[in-house]
């Protein structure tokens, strides 16, 4: 049960575009499509930001965005802002009732 | 509003027990799958723990599995992890969470601190 793969960093400058790979395997992230993403800011909870691979809970904004190939899931995040310098998860169901979290991945606006 | 409250966290020396609670309002908590999820500060999310909406259907991960145990009192609207021979690494904020194999995990509590040591 080995937590999915992102990159420790990535950056932008206001209002352009960052993506974020969340690499597993067959058993993760190629087999369902429950994948999910979590925006959390220092000292916060965790928020969720995309479910379902794709899909944006009531409240986000649709500059939040996410696919999936293969074994990797993306989530883009357009038109950066300032709020958006946070960290970032991916999640991933694994089969027989388990689940699985990305390593984060920490976003600056430069 | 849709609240999570957790409680019961605190200092444990390694081979204790603790039991963690988190209480439930503005939502159908009986209907509801729920999740523990531990965060050592300044490092990232580790799954820990889930139950479906009557616990019969239950998941750990494998570094708790024999030792945690996770269960539900759908009347007093409360979540449970009953954590066994404790270790050091087990240390870390315990979050309670909402949320279902698709819909992911929507609604978090504010987090209680475990710390094992001695």
């Amino acid at each position: 049960q080995s937590a999915l793969t992102q990159p420790p960093s990535a950056s932008g400058s206001p209002g352009q575009s960052v993506t974020i790979s969340c690499t597993g395997t067959s058993s993760d992230i190629g087999s369902y499509n429950s994948v999910s993403w979590y925006q959390q800011h220092p000292g916060k909870a965790p928020k969720l930001l995309i479910y379902e691979v794709n899909k944006r809970p009531s409240g986000v904004p649709d500059r939040f965005s996410g696919s999936k190939s293969g074994n990797t899931a993306s989530l883009t995040v357009s038109g950066l802002q300032a709020e958006d310098e946070s960290d970032f998860y991916c999640m991933s169901y694994a089969g027989s009732s388990k689940y699985v979290f990305g390593t984060g991945t920490k976003v600056t606006v430069l | 509003e849709v609240q999570l409250v957790e409680s019961g966290g605190g200092l444990v020396q390694p081979g204790g027990s603790l039991r963690l609670s988190c209480v439930a309002s503005g939502f159908a908590f009986s209907s509801a799958w729920m999740h523990w999820v531990r965060q050592v500060p300044g490092k990232g999310l580790v799954w820990v723990s889930q139950t479906n909406s009557d616990n019969s259907g239950v998941g750990y991960a494998d570094s708790v599995k024999g030792r945690f145990s996770i269960s539900r009192d759908n009347a007093k609207n409360t979540l449970y992890l009953q954590m066994n021979s404790l270790r050091d690494e087990d240390t870390g904020v315990y979050y309670c969470a909402r949320g279902g194999v698709l819909y992911g995990l929507d609604c978090w509590g504010q987090g209680v601190l475990v710390t094992v040591s001695s």
